[in-house]
């Protein structure tokens, strides 16, 4: 049981290039979110995913799209990395509204 | 006002000592609750989850939640090295179905 997985765990982009972050969780979740992290800032939430076939933004969804693939994979494109989007990005995946589980993130810096 | 305050720290105290973690809130429709712990470079965790008022024990590691005041605590008796880490508070309720963190506490227990 891996949990939730993420891919891949760091990447250096320069400005202009596109990218997809991949997440997949095997715990069977209705759920799953895309977040970053940033020093000062703490976790903010990019996109939303309450089930498969449906998305939905969040606090910060700006320069990013989502993709709910199928129940285990829910993926976050940057089309044009900027500088701004310097950061980590966890994935989780929830069973109920009060319990999320964390991928182990994924450190982005665009140059 | 922000939704969630939470001191960043850092806090430091010796091996054994009990350690008192707190977020206030400003939005009263907040019903659960939730502390989540993250090491240096790893996802966050959860660590415990409280539904309303009231508290919670869970081995070494308490919540407790005031409404009234909106305010919560995690208290950690005996801490251990190993508890070293960044603690996030969350909530959820009302119209909003997604977590809202504070920025974390950085915690430092030295042997």
């Amino acid at each position: 049981n891996a949990g939730v997985t993420q891919t891949p765990k760091f990447q250096v982009l320069k400005t202009g290039q596109s990218m997809t972050l991949q997440c997949a969780q095997d715990m069977n979740h209705n759920s799953m979110y895309w977040y970053r992290q940033d020093p000062g800032m703490g976790l903010r939430l990019i996109y939303y995913s309450a089930s498969e076939g449906t998305t939905d933004k969040g606090e910060v969804p700006n320069g990013y799209n989502v993709s709910r693939l199928n129940k285990r994979e829910f993926s976050l494109r940057l089309e044009s990395a900027a500088p701004s989007q310097t950061s980590v990005y966890f994935c989780a995946s929830s069973p109920a509204v009060y319990e999320q589980y964390f991928g182990p993130g994924t450190r982005l810096t665009v140059t | 006002q922000k939704e969630v305050e939470q001191d960043p720290g850092p806090l430091s105290v010796p091996e054994g000592a009990i350690v008192s973690l707190n977020c206030t809130y400003s939005n009263s429709a907040f019903q659960y609750f939730m502390w989540y712990r993250q090491y240096s470079r790893k996802g966050p965790e959860l660590l415990m989850y409280t539904y309303s008022s009231g508290n919670k024990e869970d081995g070494r590691f308490t919540a407790q939640v005031d409404k009234s005041s909106k305010y919560i605590s995690l208290f950690i008796r005996d801490s251990q090295p190993s508890d070293s880490a960044t603690y996030l508070c969350a909530m959820i309720g009302g119209s909003n179905y997604n977590l809202t963190f504070g920025k974390g506490t950085l915690l430092t227990v030295n042997p």
